[in-house]
């Protein structure tokens, strides 16, 4: 079956530290999403992808770094210069371009600073 | 910009009552509106949508009416049942300059269903 699949479910991270969350999806989607989720907040967009090798800060880039060398994954770093890291991260697709779709999000991952 | 407000919970009801959960949205243009629901501990889930005005999205008894008039989308069900708890996002998708699209989600509702 065609999905979403963030790795790992749990993370730890020391002060200080650099850590890379991985989502990866094989429904053949063009655009990928990074999203944080936070108690009371909602979720707030971080970095999307329309396409490989490209793409764009949203709306809470401080902090984190992207790469999109292929069109399956789309990987998160939580830089040292991110200061609340600890927050629920989900990664989400959809089929590009302009039209009405929805997204497909991964089940995410929970990091946290220890 | 783009917004979505909803409701805050969390919303307590017994198992059969009627649930109805508020969104408006502030947008330019005419965005696609959507509902998502999340279980505990899992990622978000489509639960229904509407791409134009007077569209009413449905799906497992969950109904949700776009209405340009009053930018609502408001999520209702006639009877909810204990496994229905979970918590619930109302989102607009807007285009982006240049192509492509993003999703500006709500809060979220805590819906509590109890015996």
């Amino acid at each position: 079956d065609g999905g979403i699949t963030q790795s790992p479910k749990y993370l730890f991270r020391k002060e200080g530290q650099n850590v890379t969350l991985s989502c990866e999806q094989n429904l053949n989607h063009d655009a990928m999403y990074w999203y944080r989720q936070d108690p009371g907040q909602g979720l707030r967009l971080i970095y999307y992808s329309q396409i490989v090798n490209d793409f764009q800060k949203g709306d809470i880039a401080e902090g984190y770094s992207v790469s999109r060398e292929k069109k399956e994954s789309f990987p998160l770093t939580v830089t040292s210069a991110q200061k609340n890291p600890t927050a629920f991260y989900l990664c989400a697709s959809s089929i590009g371009g302009t039209g009405g779709y929805g997204y497909t999000f991964g089940s995410g991952t929970r990091l946290t600073v220890v | 910009g783009n917004s979505v407000t909803q409701m805050e919970g969390p919303v307590t009801l017994s198992e059969e009552a009627f649930l109805t959960i508020n969104c408006t949205y502030t947008a330019t243009g005419y965005p696609s509106l959507f509902w998502y629901v999340q279980y505990p501990g899992e990622g978000l889930q489509l639960l229904l949508k509407a791409t134009k005005a007077d569209d009413k999205g449905s799906n497992k008894g969950f109904e949700a009416t776009y209405r340009k008039e009053t930018t609502s989308f408001h999520l209702e069900k006639g009877s909810v049942q204990v496994s229905d708890s979970a918590v619930y996002f109302c989102a607009l998708r807007a285009i982006l300059t240049g192509g492509g699209n993003k999703l500006t989600f709500g809060t979220g509702t805590q819906l509590k269903v109890e015996l």
